[in-house]
């Protein structure tokens, strides 16, 4: 059973479209992440939910929008996409927040903006 | 902010032999979690080991281990009997309390060599 996972795992589209990533944990942990991977493979923080609230917005864009629906999803929504954004992007989950825990990840979305 | 610095950007090793990545951080919490995580070129997150920073007990993991020096701020990891499938690239990340997120250095690539 895959613990965390993402779709789609490929997406490519052209410049000022609108697109989704979901994301799914069956692990029943309370915190869930997204992170983008650039193209020199650095990886950063964007967002971070606790229990389906929103704890961390890592001055990311609001052409960039998370939603969490219950605790076990993550989607995140990106508005009139720009080259800039062509990333992978990592969905993760932890049991909790508090830094304690082991974050677990799935298995990425490359992204491409053409 | 935490930083975390990976100084090797690559490393090769012979099959059978060990390896050690240097990862140091910055930080002014005592009370801190440190990881490494591998990617390797499936591009999937797969955590390798841990290391609470209370425990000056260094974390093992079969064939990888840290070496944790608190007060130089210093995380390695050794990976012994390296094997082909070790070819990866390997992240450093550090967590606190509350933090919510990892900060991630710039990763090192490994090559195992047959």
């Amino acid at each position: 059973d895959t613990a965390v996972s993402q779709t789609p795992k490929y997406l490519v589209t052209q410049m000022g479209n609108d697109k989704s990533i979901k994301c799914e944990q069956n692990l029943g942990h309370d915190t869930m992440y997204w992170y983008k991977q650039d193209s020199k493979k650095f990886l950063k923080i964007m967002f971070s939910y606790n229990n389906k609230e929103l704890i961390i917005n890592e001055t990311v864009p609001n052409r960039f929008s998370p939603k969490s629906p219950d605790k076990a999803h993550l989607n995140l929504h990106i508005n009139s996409l720009e080259l800039g954004d062509s990333a992978v992007y990592f969905c993760a989950s932890s049991q909790d927040g508090a830094g304690t825990d082991t974050q677990y990840f799935g298995p990425g979305t490359r992204l491409t903006v053409l | 902010a935490q930083t975390v610095t990976q100084s090797q950007p690559e490393m090769s090793v012979q099959e059978a032999e060990t390896v050690t990545l240097s990862c140091t951080y910055d930080t002014s919490e005592n009370n801190y979690y440190l990881f490494w995580y591998k990617q390797p070129p499936s591009r999937q997150m797969i955590l390798v080991i841990r290391q609470e920073a209370y425990k000056q007990q260094n974390a093992t993991e079969n064939r990888f281990s840290v070496n944790f020096q608190k007060a130089a701020k210093s995380f390695s990891l050794k990976i012994s009997d390296s094997q082909l499938g070790d070819t990866a690239m390997y992240f450093c990340a550090f967590s606190r309390r509350n933090d919510y997120k990892l900060s991630f250095g710039a990763g090192t690539t490994v090559t195992v060599r047959a």
